[in-house]
């Protein structure tokens, strides 16, 4: 079984500040993190760890490797405060597995 | 433009059943498969499964075997949820959401809450 360890659980930061959160997979895989609002579905930001899918935002960006990731949003805009998850996909079949999310809350 | 809807809300008994649908928008159906996450309140999205669209064949995750089952209408481009033996703990959002090329979640319905309660 995967396990995705996010952190923070929380991050209180102001608009403009720079946002940078952590996930970690107990095995090497792909990864992909989505943006949840209230009442909204996930929605994709990037995939394969540091392509950003359609639409978003260059202020959003990913980068790691192996089972250390990273998601930084550099200046946050007053949408951005969200809930965060990590996702890992293997290879074939695919399965899915999630992070338990970080809360980007204003400060 | 691509558009997953969900059928809507439902309350249901423990001991019911729940079909959830999916309706497929804006691309071929069976080109792309589905995935089903349910969200407890207040918690995180957990995978269920995927249901190849082409074949019919669906993979179920640890935890969603026996009362979970994943079909298809491609007639309609149309996904379904069912749930049997609803307990209240089946309580939560369930959302579609496509995989993309890449196998990734692209497109995601707008969930429907199923509240299991006496």
């Amino acid at each position: 079984e995967i396990v995705l360890t996010q952190s923070p659980a929380t991050l209180s930061l102001s608009p403009g500040e720079r946002a940078t959160l952590s996930c970690r997979a107990s095995q090497s895989g792909f990864l992909a993190w989505y943006q949840q609002k209230p009442g909204q579905a996930p929605r994709l930001l990037i995939y394969d760890a540091s392509n950003r899918a359609t639409g978003i935002p260059a202020r959003f960006s990913g980068s790691g490797s192996g089972t250390d990731f990273t998601l930084t949003i550099s200046s946050l805009e007053p949408e951005d405060f969200a809930v965060y998850y990590c996702q890992h996909r293997t290879n074939w079949p695919p399965t899915w597995t999630f992070g338990q999310g970080t809360k980007v809350e204003i400060k | 433009q691509v558009q997953l809807v969900q059928s809507g809300s439902e309350l249901k008994k423990p001991g019911a059943s729940v079909k959830v649908s999916c309706k497929a928008s804006g691309y071929t159906f069976t080109t792309y498969a589905m995935n089903w996450v349910r969200q407890a309140p207040g918690q995180g999205l957990e995978w269920m499964g995927w249901i190849n669209t082409n074949t019919g064949n669906p993979t179920y995750a640890q935890g969603f075997t026996g009362r979970f089952v994943f079909s298809l209408d491609t007639s309609v481009s149309t996904a379904y949820l069912q749930i049997s033996s609803l307990k209240a703990e089946d309580t939560a959002v369930y959302y579609c959401a496509r995989h993309s090329n890449s196998w990734w979640g692209d497109y995601w319905g707008q969930g429907t809450l199923v509240t299991v309660s006496s």
